[in-house]
């Protein structure tokens, strides 16, 4: 069965500080894996698509790594703000299905 | 604007009642999908569809039911043989393989 799963459940982080986030998976067949953001009461926010083929991709001061072998992913948030407290989810699609496996996410807050 | 509407945001139901959330996307995506979300959960797909007039079950998608007439147009509707829908109902549309959008997810309450 594929799962996904993201450890901690919840983290606290002062400002300023770099953190990373992880995510893993069972099925080393995934076709791409997203990373988003979903703040209280909403939907969920794209952040970073990455493909089979890719390793890693960034955004601004997001940067999101992929390691197919180990089962693996991680989100890296440079210089952490109040404004980035949400929950970070992962979701990975498999090959032979579009359908998207999400993890319960981590809770992030981002301490002034 | 594109995008993904979900409509009602809130939502009552009362004890054997059928119910139907809206999603409506105008993004010309080819697949759409609905999940269930509980607190402190993650999200957990109930239907999905890659094309019009098909769809496939998800995890949990017994109590539920959904249509694919029109490619823009993804409703569902919570049945009374759904014993515990209270939950957020998030709605998504993506081209197969590629970055999945969502709505804004519905609320939905038994009264």
């Amino acid at each position: 069965k594929q799962e996904v799963t993201q450890i901690p459940a919840a983290l606290s982080v002062p400002e300023g500080e770099n953190l990373v986030l992880n995510c893993s998976f069972t099925d080393s067949a995934i076709y791409n894996l997203q990373w988003f953001r979903q703040d209280p009461g909403k939907g969920l926010t794209s952040l970073l698509l990455i493909q089979s083929s890719q390793r890693e991709q960034t955004s601004g001061r997001l940067n999101a790594s992929l390691d197919k072998s180990s089962g693996r992913s991680t989100l890296y948030i440079a210089a952490s703000q109040p404004g980035d407290s949400a929950t970070y989810l992962c979701a990975g699609a498999f090959s032979g299905t579009y359908k998207y496996i999400f993890g319960t996410g981590t809770r992030l807050k981002v301490l002034a | 604007d594109g995008g993904i509407t979900q409509s009602p945001k809130y939502l009552f139901r009362k004890e054997g009642q059928n119910v139907t959330l809206s999603c409506e996307q105008n993004l010309n995506h080819d697949a759409m999908y609905w999940y269930r979300q509980d607190p402190g959960q993650g999200l957990r797909l109930i239907y999905y569809s890659q094309i019009v007039n098909d769809f496939q079950k998800g995890d949990i998608a017994e109590g539920y039911s959904v249509s694919r007439e029109k490619k823009e147009s993804f409703p569902l509707t919570v049945t009374s043989a759904q014993k515990n829908p209270t939950a957020f109902y998030l709605c998504a549309s993506s081209h197969p393989g590629n970055t999945i959008y969502f709505g804004e997810g519905s609320w939905l309450t038994v009264v």
